[in-house]
């Protein structure tokens, strides 16, 4: 089975602090991904890494940047953290194929308030 | 338009009950389709890939239909641990996922 490990499952931090989410995966898959999830607006596309040192930009990716030195590792950093950006915040994994996608794998989720 | 579309639901269905759920998508060039589970609070998990000819497992049964541009998830003989969110991703290189579709299954 695939293992998609978030560091934290919950997460409490203060406006303007700097936020680390780390994500390992254990299966060797090139691609990662970072979403939230809001409720009503679903999961939306942080950023995503094809490759070691390659990464992305989403769908929404003002406010978060993101690093892979090493190809099972995908941090999402929060450079300044706002309250808008009290989340669940998810990681997930696959292998590539062609043009299209194989099934993504997530991890547990961090639930992260911004005070 | 969203790209990938779901009814919010709530289903609510009785035990014993078959239940349907569909998801439309506006990209005629997409190539991957799932449909996932998430349980309130957790993570959404893989369910099952949808295949262009469909594609049964147990009691679950998967359909594309690429003309009209939707995918299809039908669940038989409903059970109270079915309840949760399915969500529909769709996909040619990013996985663009539907907001879900609440089912609750009562006794």
């Amino acid at each position: 089975d695939v293992k998609v490990t978030q560091s934290s499952r919950y997460l409490v931090k203060r406006t303007g602090e700097k936020v680390f989410l780390e994500c390992v995966q254990d299966m060797d898959h090139e691609n990662m991904f970072w979403y939230r999830q809001d409720p009503g607006l679903g999961l939306r596309l942080i950023y995503f890494s094809y490759d070691v040192k390659m990464k992305e930009k989403g769908d929404i990716p003002e406010g978060y940047s993101v690093s892979r030195e090493k190809k099972e590792r995908f941090s999402l950093i929060l450079e300044s953290a706002s309250t808008n950006q009290t989340s669940m915040y998810l990681c997930a994994s696959s292998l590539p194929r062609g043009t299209g996608s194989l099934p993504q794998h997530f991890g547990d989720g961090t639930r992260l308030s911004i005070l | 338009r969203k790209e990938v579309e779901q009814d919010p639901g709530p289903f609510n269905v009785p035990e014993g009950a078959t239940v349907a759920f569909n998801c439309t998508y506006s990209n005629s060039a997409s190539q991957s389709f799932f449909w996932y589970r998430q349980d309130c609070r957790k993570e959404p998990k893989l369910l099952m890939s949808v295949y262009s000819s469909g594609n049964e497992d147990g009691r679950f049964t998967a359909q594309l239909n690429r003309a009209s541009q939707y995918i299809s998830l039908l669940i038989r003989d409903s059970k109270l641990s079915d309840s949760a969110t399915y969500l529909c991703a769709v996909g040619g290189g990013k996985l663009i996922f539907g907001q879900g579709t609440e089912l609750s299954v009562k006794p």
